[in-house]
């Protein structure tokens, strides 16, 4: 089965800088990638995805890229501000498979 | 509006006993998921369903029960052979089967006293 392994766990950064977050996955055939953020206490929430036909897609401060080769994937977030604080989590899937999700990266943007 | 709706948010359960997660969804969505959640890991499905009165397990079923009689409704039950149950619980929907973009709800957490 798909396995997916997210880095870093935690990551610190000042407000204004960037932030990436990176994952890799196992399986060859997956071709859907989306990534979440989840606030204490609440649901994860779908922030961007990508699909295997499409190298990078962006939308405003959030890009991700995605690496077929390598198999790996990654978040982007610029101009970092404190509400983008919160876990983020990577996920992948192929047709018709279950969604895959990574261990969770922890973000805090200090002031 | 339209969403997922969990309930209830907060469920203390003695050892021993089943209970029952709620979750309602007005998205028209075919598919709807439970998924647990453990602190320091990933999202972990439990049980999916892509059609009404149709359902499979998914990673970590044992311990757990569903139904899903209507569309918009995926009961979860937590049964006492599930040896760790306190956790933090997730339902989710999507428009169509595995593979699609899934939308979650706010989240249950159940705590075994």
């Amino acid at each position: 089965g798909e396995n997916v392994e997210q880095h870093p766990s935690t990551l610190s950064v000042q407000e204004g800088d960037s932030a990436v977050i990176k994952c890799t996955y196992s399986d060859s055939a997956s071709n859907y990638f989306p990534w979440y953020k989840q606030e204490l206490g609440k649901g994860p929430q779908l922030i961007i995805d990508i699909r295997s036909n499409v190298g990078e897609k962006k939308d405003q401060r959030i890009a991700v890229t995605l690496n077929k080769t390598a198999k790996h994937f990654s978040l982007h977030i610029t101009e970092t501000q404190p509400e983008d604080s919160a876990v983020y989590f990577c996920a992948a899937s192929g047709t018709a498979s279950k969604l895959t999700f990574g261990t969770g990266t922890r973000l805090q943007v200090t002031l | 509006d339209g969403g997922i709706t969990q309930s209830p948010k907060y469920l203390f359960r003695k050892e021993g006993q089943n209970v029952t997660l709620s979750c309602e969804q007005n998205l028209n969505h075919d598919a709807m998921y439970w998924y647990r959640q453990d602190p320091g890991q990933g999202l972990r499905l439990i049980y999916y369903s892509q059609i009404v009165n149709d359902f499979q397990k998914g990673d970590i079923a044992e311990g757990y029960s569903v139904s899903r009689e209507k569309k918009e409704s995926f009961p979860l039950t937590v049964t006492s052979a599930q040896k760790n149950p306190t956790a933090f619980y997730l339902c989710a929907s999507s428009i169509g089967g595995l593979g699609n973009t899934i939308y979650f709800g706010e989240g249950s957490w159940l705590t075994v006293v």
